[in-house]
């Protein structure tokens, strides 16, 4: 079975700082997504980023970027110049793409507060 | 605009008492599923649909069901609601298996 772990349940930034999210997950798939959600008070799931595993490429979404190590299974987020916008849980998840259902497997989440 | 969307986003209800969440989507989107959320635990799938009349079970699918007779809907029902599924019930969908995912605004249940 897939597991996602995400080791920080919650960090705190200075506004205009940058941070970075640790994410760690554990396949025996090869062909897969990842994703970093992002979860405001508002509840909403927004999508920041997606990286394919087939790319060795990391992925960057403006102030949002990945870094995506295969071997060692690791995916984590940086957030550049930071915003009190950016206040949410985040969330990792994994998408395995073999046959059959591709669910959306999540890790617990990292609480983020920006602080002005 | 594209979306997906679910009703009621509230609703508290009692041990037993039969209730629907709808979710519908506008993308025409083949693949659509239901999460709950609960504090500490992330998201888990409850039950996913790859078209019209294909269901199967996910991770956490007792006590529930659904059923998918059109492209656009996909409800979840609970036949009889415990305490142990307060939770917030997100439902997702996307064009086909394995891509990305829109979620809906979620839904809060609470049953006593």
């Amino acid at each position: 079975a897939q597991t996602v772990t995400q080791s920080q349940p919650e960090m705190s930034v200075q506004e205009a700082e940058t941070v970075t999210l640790s994410c760690t997950y554990d396949t025996s798939e090869s062909n897969y997504y990842l994703f970093w959600y992002k979860q405001p008070p508002s509840r909403q799931m927004i999508l920041v980023i997606r990286q394919e595993a087939y790319k060795q490429q990391n992925a960057t979404e403006n102030r949002f970027s990945v870094n995506f190590q295969k071997a060692a299974k690791s995916f984590s987020l940086k957030i550049s110049d930071s915003q009190l916008g950016d206040t949410a849980m985040y969330f990792c998840a994994f998408m395995p793409l073999g046959a059959g259902n591709t669910p959306l497997v999540f890790g617990k989440g990292t609480r983020l507060s920006v602080i002005a | 605009e594209a979306q997906v969307t679910q009703n009621p986003r509230y609703l508290i209800t009692v041990t037993g008492k039969k209730l629907t969440v709808t979710c519908s989507q506008n993308m025409n989107h083949e693949y659509m599923s239901w999460y709950r959320q609960d504090p500490g635990l992330g998201l888990r799938q409850i039950y996913y649909s790859m078209n019209v009349e294909v269901t199967d079970k996910g991770d956490v699918p007792e006590g529930y069901k659904v059923s998918r007779k059109e492209k656009r809907n996909f409800p979840l029902i609970l036949e009889s609601p415990s305490p142990n599924q307060t939770s917030l019930y997100f439902c997702a969908s996307s064009r086909d298996r394995g891509y990305e995912q829109y979620f809906g605004p979620g839904t809060r249940l609470t049953v006593t």
